[in-house]
């Protein structure tokens, strides 16, 4: 079975600060991408960020980036000076790229950013 | 504004009877997926669908049915099978690159909230 973990169910960060969430996933597939959703309390999913396994280069966009460690399985999100809007569950997954290409979830961590 | 339409937003039915809830998108995507969250929970895969008249059973597909006549449209169906359907249902379509032969990220609908009493 091809699992994602995001073991911390709730993380907190004081305003302007920097936090990291964690991921592990579990596949033994070598092409995939992996993603992390941002779910703000409107419940849409909106697209943070991906990477693409074959690439060593990390993915960053503006205050978002990530530590991929592909032998270790590990996908951690860095969310650099926090905003307030950033306060949302965030999702780790990733998409095998064959003919099926469905996203796998892990089970969430709620960031709460504080003022 | 291209984007992915679900409707309606909030769905109240009766125990036993069947229920359709409505995705559409306008942005040429070719694939689309139907996705349950239930509270505290990530997202599980009911249904996806890659082309027209073509679609596959996610991880949890009793008690649901899908169509795909059209490239726009991927309605679900919650039956009477379904033990539990009250959660939330979200809708997501990808694009299909020719050049790199697989889909790109998901965008989402703003997702169904179903209460069944």
């Amino acid at each position: 079975a091809q699992t994602v973990t995001q073991s911390q169910p709730e993380m907190s960060v004081q305003e302007a600060e920097t936090v990291t969430l964690s991921c592990t996933y579990d596949t033994s597939e070598s092409d995939y991408y992996l993603f992390w959703y941002k779910q703000p309390p409107s419940r849409q999913m909106i697209l943070v960020i991906r990477q693409e396994a074959y690439k060593q280069q990390n993915a960053t966009e503006n205050r978002f980036s990530v530590n991929f460690q592909k032998a270790a399985k590990s996908f951690s999100l860095k969310i650099s000076d926090s905003q307030l809007g950033d306060a949302a569950m965030y999702f780790c997954a990733y998409r095998i790229n064959n003919a099926g290409n469905m996203l796998t979830f892990g089970g969430g961590t709620r960031l709460m950013v504080k003022p | 504004d291209g984007g992915i339409t679900q409707s309606p937003k909030y769905l109240f039915r009766k125990e036993g009877q069947n229920v359709t809830l409505s995705c559409e998108q306008n942005l040429n995507h070719d694939a689309m997926y139907w996705y349950r969250q239930d509270p505290g929970q990530g997202l599980r895969l009911i249904y996806y669908s890659q082309i027209v008249n073509d679609f596959q059973k996610g991880d949890i597909a009793e008690g649901y049915s899908v169509s795909r006549e059209k490239k726009e449209s991927f309605p679900l169906t919650v039956t009477s099978a379904q033990k539990n359907p009250t959660a939330f249902y979200l809708c997501a379509s990808s694009r299909w690159d020719k050049v790199r032969s697989m889909n790109t990220e998901a965008f989402f609908g703003q997702g169904t909230r179903l209460t069944v009493v």
